[in-house]
């Protein structure tokens, strides 16, 4: 099975700076068919379903902020959140959808400073 | 728009059975692999199983033996049936619509709780 590796666990960032999450797959996520990286990012409020927020590692899903914003191929991605409001507190997963057997990172709580 | 809609959730004794639904609709059923994942209270998110739309499946090791993925397409629904329930078992959990090949996303339900307890 692919192994999803996050970092940092947790981070605090204050209210406007910048908020950076990594992802690291143990294999490519790469599908040279169609040339996209099948990795996900998700965000999870406490009580909530997770949301998804980032598709083929960099595509924003419809609705979502364009403070999150998406980067990488191959093994190594990052999440990005330009400017943090009081709203992105949570904790965020990448997953990967590349196999049927689908895993995901241990999660990022991403907090206020 | 794609819809899942989990049911079957509950509270059950350790060793005990539950059946688990979730009503697929928004695109044609037949034609995608389904997934149930879950998440243990406080805990991050573990996939369970998945079944291809020819019926072929796989599981995780933590559940292997003890659960069962189905699918009936002529109803466009999707079930687990757990067996031998453990109280590390206890979970809020998922069905996803698999993104198929060369698909853009998966999509999720919003899950139903599984508690094992005596």
């Amino acid at each position: 099975d692919i192994v999803m590796t996050q970092s940092p666990d947790s981070l605090a960032v204050s209210l406007g700076e910048r908020a950076t999450i990594n992802c690291r797959s143990s294999q490519s996520l790469l599908y040279s068919a169609n040339n996209k990286n099948y990795l996900a990012w998700y965000q999870q409020k406490p009580g909530q379903p997770p949301k998804l927020l980032i598709y083929w590692a960099s595509t924003r899903e419809s609705g979502v902020p364009d403070r999150f914003s998406g980067s990488g191929s191959g093994t190594d991605f990052t999440l990005t959140i330009s400017s943090l409001q009081a709203e992105d507190v949570a904790i965020y997963y990448c997953q990967q959808y590349y196999t049927s057997v689908r895993t995901f990172g241990q999660g990022t709580k991403v907090e206020i400073k | 728009q794609v819809q899942l809609v989990e049911s079957g959730g509950g509270v059950v004794q350790p060793g005990g059975s539950l059946r688990l639904s979730c009503a697929a609709s928004g695109f044609t059923f037949s034609n995608y692999g389904m997934h149930w994942v879950r998440q243990a209270p406080g805990k991050g998110l573990e996939w369970v199983t998945f079944i291809r739309s020819d019926g072929y499946n796989k599981y995780a090791d933590s559940v292997k033996g003890r659960f069962t993925i189905s699918r009936d397409n002529s109803k466009n629904t999707l079930y687990l049936q757990m067996n031998s329930l453990r109280p590390e078992d206890t979970a809020v959990y998922y069905c996803a619509k698999d993104c198929g090949l060369a698909g853009m996303r998966d999509y999720w339900g919003q899950g139903t709780l599984v508690t094992v307890s005596s």
